[in-house]
Parts: C-alpha cells; sequence; structure tokens
C-alpha cells in the first residue's frame, strides 16, 4: 500500500489565487514527520514546509501552510495569492520516526502534482 | 553554511559503462547521506542511505551500489549500467535522527543509451 498519496496529477490555476495540493498517508507511527518539496523544472528540491505529528498548530512558512488533520490522516499543502513563480512538482513526503529502528532511514515520497499557475 | 555538491549535472552513458556520481557535504558534520532516484514524471525513490563512514544501508535490489569512504562524501556507482538505470539522481543529507532539514544536491540526470 502506498504510503503517501497525492491524487491531483495536475492542476491549473489562476495566478493570485489560492491553491490546494492534497496529500494523505498512512502510518500506524505515532511520531512522525511531514513535508512538502517543490520541484521546478530545474530539478532541484526545494524544502517547503514540515509538520510534526505532535505538533498542535498547523505549520506556516509566508505563503504556504499546512491544513493538517490527524484523525483524517491528511496534511494538504496551501498556497496563498499564487504566483507564476510557483509553477512546478509539488511533493509531499513522510518520515516515521518510532519505527524506523534507530536508523536514519530517508523520506517517502508521494508521486507529485504538477502544479501550473496561468496568468 | 551547510552546502551540497552534486556532480556531474548530466550524463549520458552507453550500456554496460560503468557510473560514478559523487556527493560531497560542506559545513556540517557526521551528517546522513540519501541517493534517491526519480523516474520521469514519478516521485523520488530512496536507494541507500548512510548513518556514517562505510556505513551504507540498501532500500531495494538493483544495479547501484554506494559507498561512503569519508565523512561528507557519498558515491553511487554501478560496474555495468542498464537501460533502466536511467532517471534524475539525487543526493541529500540530514543531521540528527530526527532532523527534518533534509538538503538535497541539485541532482545528476543520467541518460543511459
Amino acid at each position: 500500500a502506498q504510503k503517501i498519496t497525492q491524487t491531483q496529477p495536475g492542476m491549473f490555476v489562476q495566478e493570485k489565487e489560492a491553491v490546494t495540493l492534497d496529500c494523505t498517508y498512512d502510518t500506524s507511527d505515532p511520531s512522525y514527520g511531514l513535508f512538502w518539496y517543490k520541484q521546478p523544472s530545474s530539478g532541484e528540491m526545494i524544502f517547503l514546509i514540515y509538520q510534526g505529528s505532535y505538533d498542535q498548530q498547523n505549520a506556516t512558512e509566508g505563503r504556504y501552510s499546512l491544513n493538517f488533520q490527524k484523525a483524517r490522516k491528511s496534511a494538504n499543502l496551501v498556497i496563498s495569492a499564487s504566483q507564476l513563480g510557483d509553477s512546478a512538482m509539488y511533493f509531499c513526503a513522510m518520515r516515521e520516526f518510532q519505527y524506523s529502528g534507530g536508523g536514519a532511514d530517508g523520506l517517502t515520497f508521494g508521486k507529485g502534482t504538477h502544479l501550473i499557475i496561468q496568468p | 553554511s551547510q552546502t551540497i555538491h552534486q556532480w556531474p549535472a548530466t550524463l549520458v552513458q552507453p550500456v554496460g559503462s560503468p557510473l560514478s556520481l559523487e556527493c560531497t557535504v560542506e559545513g556540517t558534520s557526521n551528517p546522513n547521506l540519501y541517493w534517491y532516484r526519480q523516474a520521469a514524471g514519478r516521485g523520488l525513490q530512496l536507494l541507500f542511505y548512510s548513518i556514517g563512514i562505510d556505513q551504507i544501508s540498501s532500500e531495494v535490489p538493483q544495479n547501484l551500489s554506494a559507498s561512503r569512504p569519508q565523512d561528507r562524501q557519498f558515491i553511487l556507482s554501478s560496474k555495468k549500467l542498464l537501460l533502466s538505470d536511467s532517471g534524475f539522481y539525487l543526493c541529500a543529507w540530514s543531521v540528527g535522527r530526527q532532523g527534518y532539514g533534509y538538503t538535497f544536491g541539485s541532482g545528476t540526470r543520467l541518460t543511459v543509451v
């Protein structure tokens, strides 16, 4: 079973509108972290925002916020006032901490959402 | 400040040829290091991770291997490339067991012909 599911392969949004990118996850680990990355056409992975499973409040970073609904295992990314430069692939990722066996295993990624901002 | 260097940026190699991709980190010590592969239009798949020198864990069976000869150097290798090895390879680092500051290199686009 997929641990990270992003159901929107692609999205077209008008500039200045708000965007919500969906992400659901699957884990039985009580301690985990959720990440969003942006990948422009150049290929680099740019960290956007992080939410820990025990964080009481939704994470925010500038125009980015994470709508964390723990019971629904949902971690949607919200981009306010979208800009043309927001056009990119967006990946949701998760890391399980308690069940990682004390190692440093990496992030599990979803398949991504291709966001295109239209003028 | 911490930086991560990955090279080359682009590589075209014939089937059956060897491969060596290098990743180095500056400005930190004892980082956790990772190699990911991204197939066209897909998400990232973790290939290897390392918590220290000569300590390598493999996530998936494959035609590739990894080595960490120095604390801040991580190398991805293959003795004989396959067509299926084509993809975008990304190196990343983090610090600490629960460190969430995963930082990625700029990636290597490998095409096996």
